[in-house]
Formats: structure tokens, sequence, C-alpha cells
């Protein structure tokens, strides 16, 4: 069975700090991928980054980053120098490999950027 | 940029009625999702649909569900005898790979009474 696990239900800083969203994943595919989602207050879904098992790179995308450790089973995101309208549900989500098509998504990361 | 569409944004039914929620999904898009959030708890896959079939569901979606792409570009979601549990935000999404992202519409607020 799939997992994800997003154990912070909450987050709140003061506007530019550095916040780090973690996630935890279980899978026995060999082949599987990652993603991160925002949900802002409007609550549509926002995809923001999707990260192959086979390439531990990470990545930069302005303020974001994402972290990709396989040994531990995480994905971790952060932003640096954080924003209010940063401020929003952050979901990390898993789909396998094997032809799955579904994606298992963690309980979501509450996010607060204070001013 | 093109995007999922959803429509109504929201809707209140009564116990029993059935309602199709309707979904315009991204143009070149082949597969498409259904997915439901119940207020403050994660988002859940529901189906996905490729190739005019169901290609994969959860045991969420039972009897009382079905999905139908009607014409070329619509896809929808029936739910035959709403419930009050049925209560959430549906969220249709697609993808033009397995793999690769969804993108997901902006949600219809499913609300049962």
């Amino acid at each position: 069975a799939q997992k994800v696990t997003q154990a912070q239900t909450e987050i709140s800083v003061v506007e530019k700090e550095d916040v780090t969203l973690d996630c935890v994943y279980e899978t026995r595919d060999t082949t599987y991928y990652l993603f991160w989602y925002k949900q802002p207050p409007s609550g549509e879904l926002v995809f923001l980054i999707r990260r192959n098992s086979f390439d531990e790179q990470n990545e930069i995308s302005g303020r974001y980053s994402w972290n990709f450790q396989k040994s531990t089973s995480s994905f971790n995101f952060t932003i640096t120098a954080s924003q209010v309208v940063d401020s929003a549900v952050y979901f990390c989500a898993l789909r396998g490999g094997q032809g799955a098509q579904k994606l298992v998504f963690g309980q979501g990361t509450r996010l607060t950027i204070n001013p | 940029e093109p995007e999922v569409t959803q429509t109504p944004s929201h809707q209140v039914t009564q116990m029993g009625q059935e309602v199709i929620l309707r979904c315009v999904p991204i143009s070149n898009h082949l597969y498409f999702y259904w997915y439901r959030q119940i207020l403050g708890q994660k988002v859940e896959f529901l189906v996905s649909f490729y190739n005019n079939e169901i290609s994969e569901k959860s045991e969420i979606f039972d009897d009382q569900f079905s999905v139908e792409r009607p014409d070329g570009s619509n896809f929808t979601l029936k739910i035959r005898s709403t419930k009050l549990e049925d209560s959430a935000m549906y969220f249709c999404a697609s993808s033009d790979r397995g793999p690769t992202e969804a993108f997901f519409g902006q949600g219809t607020r499913l609300t049962v009474v």
C-alpha cells in the first residue's frame, strides 16, 4: 500500500522566515512519482512540482526548493524568505508506477505566514 | 494557459437526490480523474478514466457513483442518491499521460442537506 505522511498539521511563521514542510512516503514500487500541490484559501489545487523516483536531483524554483532523499523516503519542501501570499495548505502526493494513475495525498500542512 | 473548468462551483441538494457534477478537462489530455475533499481533510481519489472507460477506482466509488464522457469535451460525475456524507469538495483533474502531473479544476462544493 502507498502512504504519504505530513506530520506537521500547522506551521505559523513570520514573513521573511524560511520554512520547511516535511513529507515522508511509503511505497513498494521501484518507480514512482512525487508531487507537491498548493491549496490557497480560494480552494483550488495548484500543481507545484513533480519528481520521478529515478531522479534524485534537488530542484530550486525561485524561493521554492525541494529536497528528495530516497534513503529516508522523504520529499521536503522549503520556502525561503516566506511571504504572506505563501499562506496555504500544502499537500504532498505520491503516484506509483506500473501504470498506476491515482494520486495518494498526505493530510496537508496548513502554512500561515504572518506579516 | 489551458485549465480545467468545473461547474457549478457550489451545489446544494436534498438527501436522496441525484446530482451531476461537470468538468471540462484540458483539451489534449487523455486521463481524467475525480477526487473529493471532505472539509478540512485530505484529498481522496475516486476514479480515473482513460480511453472511454474507468481505469482505476477507489472503494469510495461505489454503485452510487458513475462517470461519463458524453462528448469530446465534458467529463461528468453522477451521484445517484446523495447522502449527507457525500458533502465535500469534488475536484476534477486531467493529465496528458499517466505518470505526469494532474491539473485540477477549482472544485465543486457539494452540500447535501
